[in-house]
């Protein structure tokens, strides 16, 4: 068994639509989470981050953590065309520069104008 | 915020070559850097983490006399993949956190990566 299981997709959806991406993971001592953005060929950014449980809200995006059940979401509202991407979930046991982070396997979205 | 340069971007080899890839922080320093390596629509695998002044912490299953890890200072580590190989094709991304943006939770940069094919 993965440590971090997401669907790899791909995932299409219409312009304006409401994007749901989810992970999950059996770690229970993961308590940094992030969600990156990568483009074809390019390195990963970093778009949401949350430590431990809870909900943290950038905009279109928002970023969810349920500890208990071991379930990580990304929710994109009112989708463009531009998050067309892939989107990989990130998990670390520690918020530290030598801790290291195991991804999920990426989900590609492809929003359709 | 934080920045990491990678160089190549692209590289091209023969079989049988090595080949040297260098990580970079440019304004931040970095005693720890990690190497990833991604097949095409796949995700990012750890392949080590790479310790400044002493040896890289090898995952499980990666060669490290294949994957020759140094990080002489604390803004540059480099990979070196030796006796490149078909199978070695890849892209293989660094990354590294800007201590100094830890208490933001800034996380952690990553380079542009570099795509190896090895023909």
């Amino acid at each position: 068994q993965k440590e971090v299981e997401q669907d790899p997709g791909p995932l299409s959806v219409p312009e304006g639509a409401i994007v749901s991406l989810n992970c999950t993971y059996s770690n229970s001592a993961f308590q940094y989470f992030m969600w990156y953005r990568q483009y074809s060929r390019k390195g990963p950014e970093l778009l949401m981050y949350t430590y431990s449980s809870g909900n943290k809200e950038d905009g279109r995006f928002t970023a969810q953590v349920d500890k208990s059940s071991k379930y990580i979401s990304l929710f994109i509202r009112d989708s463009q065309p531009s998050d067309s991407a892939t989107y990989l979930c990130a998990m670390s046991e520690m918020y530290s520069s030598a801790s290291k982070i195991i991804f999920g396997s990426g989900t590609r979205l492809s929003i359709r104008p | 915020g934080a920045v990491v340069s990678q160089h190549p971007s692209r590289v091209i080899c023969k079989s049988g070559t090595s080949v040297k890839i260098e990580c970079r922080s440019l304004d931040f320093q970095a005693t720890t850097m990690f190497w990833y390596r991604q097949f095409p629509k796949q995700s990012l695998m750890l392949m080590a983490t790479s310790n400044e002044g002493s040896k890289a912490t090898y995952e499980q299953g990666v060669e490290k006399d294949k994957f020759l890890i140094n990080h002489a200072s604390l803004t540059l580590s480099t990979l070196t993949v030796t006796s490149a190989h078909p199978e070695d094709s890849s892209f293989y991304i660094c990354s590294a956190m800007d201590p100094s943006h830890k208490r933001e939770g800034g996380g952690y940069t990553f380079g542009s990566g570099t795509r190896l094919t090895v023909v």
